[in-house]
């Protein structure tokens, strides 16, 4: 059974940084692309970017580049989500997402979240 | 990027009957073969789910009164007949480009 557990999230104060997890279990994590996807609270999704099997294409959506650092460790089965200079609007919860085979940008996996709270 | 716009933003349906949304995307999805447009569904508290892909092809298990259609900028998600279970608010995402991007979403209610 696939499973996705994101870790991390909390309270933050503005212009901090913050580093969520995402465990992967039940496939082979180092074969698939991976994404991170955000949820305001009563809002809707957003995408984050995605990352490839060996780490080589890391896309963002643009708007969101310069404050989000996708990374992953296959021989620990896990996903990362570097985030910096946060700010309210970032205050979201943030799931991982696998891609179904071969599309990477179906999301046919999803964790639970993990909830980040940006305030002083 | 592509922006999509859903419509309604809430409907409420009555218990039977035919529910219907909309997704425009600000350009074309679609080559002659593919639509590039999906559909989830996020329940409260949950995960979304994926419901149907390149417009029409409903994930493994999805109930067959889910349907999705359209083409171009255009798409339609029908659920036929609703049933209380399908309480959720609901999600159109296209794959055209980098990056991908969902719709602001549609909350179902049945009545």
């Amino acid at each position: 059974e696939v499973k996705l557990l994101e870790s991390g999230g909390g309270l933050v104060q503005p212009g901090g940084s913050l580093k969520l997890s995402c465990a992967a279990s039940g496939f082979d994590f180092s074969r698939y692309w991976m994404s991170w996807v955000r949820q305001a609270p009563g809002k809707g999704l957003e995408w984050i970017g995605e990352i490839n099997p060996d780490s080589s294409t890391i896309n963002y959506t643009p708007s969101l580049k310069d404050k989000f650092i996708i990374s992953r460790d296959n021989a620990k089965n896990t996903l990362y989500l570097q985030m910096s200079k946060v700010r309210s609007e970032d205050t979201a919860l943030y799931y991982c997402a696998r891609g179904a085979a071969y599309y990477r940008y179906l999301f046919a996996y999803w964790g639970q979240g993990t909830l980040v709270t940006v305030s002083a | 990027d592509i922006v999509l716009t859903q419509s309604p933003a809430s409907l409420a349906v009555s218990l039977g009957q035919r529910a219907t949304i909309s997704c425009r995307a600000s350009q074309s999805v679609s080559t002659s073969s593919y639509s590039y447009m999906h559909w989830y569904q996020q329940k409260p508290g949950q995960p979304p789910k994926l419901l149907i892909k390149y417009a029409s092809n409903l994930e493994s298990g999805v109930p067959a009164r889910f349907s999705g259609s359209g083409s171009g900028t255009d798409f339609t998600l029908n659920i036929h007949p609703v049933e209380e279970e399908d309480t959720a608010t609901y999600y159109c995402q296209h794959s055209w480009e980098i990056p991908w991007t969902f719709g602001g979403g549609t909350k179902l209610e049945i009545k």
